[in-house]
């Protein structure tokens, strides 16, 4: 069954170091995002790609870089990790269906604690 | 800005009963709109999704409403179980740009 993947599912780093969160996608779907999800503020949007070489900033981009060398996966680059940067994070693929629908489906998230 | 607020935060209600989950956005144009369910340390599952041009959509014991000129969706739960309990998340998705804006969600908790 085509899945989404999110690796690892726990992480736990200091302020400052460099943290690359993997998402990887057997959907086929040309669409990924990237989400983070802190108590109170439910999911927001942090960088998105419509296809290969494409990538968008969301909401809540600052500190954050993707790059998508291919259609299967998504890496989530923490350049030099803060405190506020401690969080969930999600990614999520989509494609719109023949009925011209947009579904989003979710990977089961990462864990991050910056100390 | 898209804004989305989801009232009440937190809800306890005994096994059996009828109950209603609300989801207000502040900008009507709007693409679709889900209502996902989110398991503890799990990640996020569609529930249902109901476009713009829609009033409603049924799947099974739920049925999510849409009134999008009034900027309100409910998603209601009939016959509640223990099974139900876990935090549910509405969300629209923009007209004019691809992405998904969320609520910040409502935790259910079903009591056997």
């Amino acid at each position: 069954d085509a899945e989404i993947t999110q690796s690892p599912r726990h992480k736990i780093t200091e302020t400052g170091r460099q943290v690359t969160l993997a998402c990887h996608q057997t959907w086929n779907h040309n669409n990924m995002f990237w989400y983070r999800q802190d108590l109170g503020h439910g999911l927001r949007l942090i960088h998105y790609s419509y296809g290969v070489h494409d990538t968008n900033k969301g909401e809540v981009s600052d500190g954050y870089s993707v790059s998508r060398s291919n259609t299967e996966d998504l890496p989530l680059t923490l350049e030099s990790a803060a405190s506020s940067q401690t969080s969930v994070y999600f990614c999520a693929s989509s494609e719109i269906g023949s009925s011209g629908i947009e579904t989003q489906y979710f990977g089961p998230g990462t864990r991050l604690l910056v100390l | 800005k898209q804004e989305v607020t989801q009232i009440p935060a937190a809800l306890s209600v005994p096994e059996g009963e009828n109950l209603v989950l609300n989801c207000s956005f502040t900008d009507s144009a709007i693409y679709n709109l889900q209502w996902f369910r989110q398991d503890p340390g799990k990640g996020l599952t569609s529930l249902l999704l109901i476009q713009s041009s829609q009033r409603e959509q049924t799947s099974g014991r739920l049925n999510a409403s849409l009134d999008k000129s009034s900027g309100r969706s409910t998603l209601y739960i009939a016959a509640s179980q223990p099974g139900d309990s876990a935090t549910y998340l509405c969300a629209v998705l923009r007209g004019s740009a691809r992405q998904l804006t969320f609520g910040s969600g409502t935790q259910l908790t079903v009591l056997p």
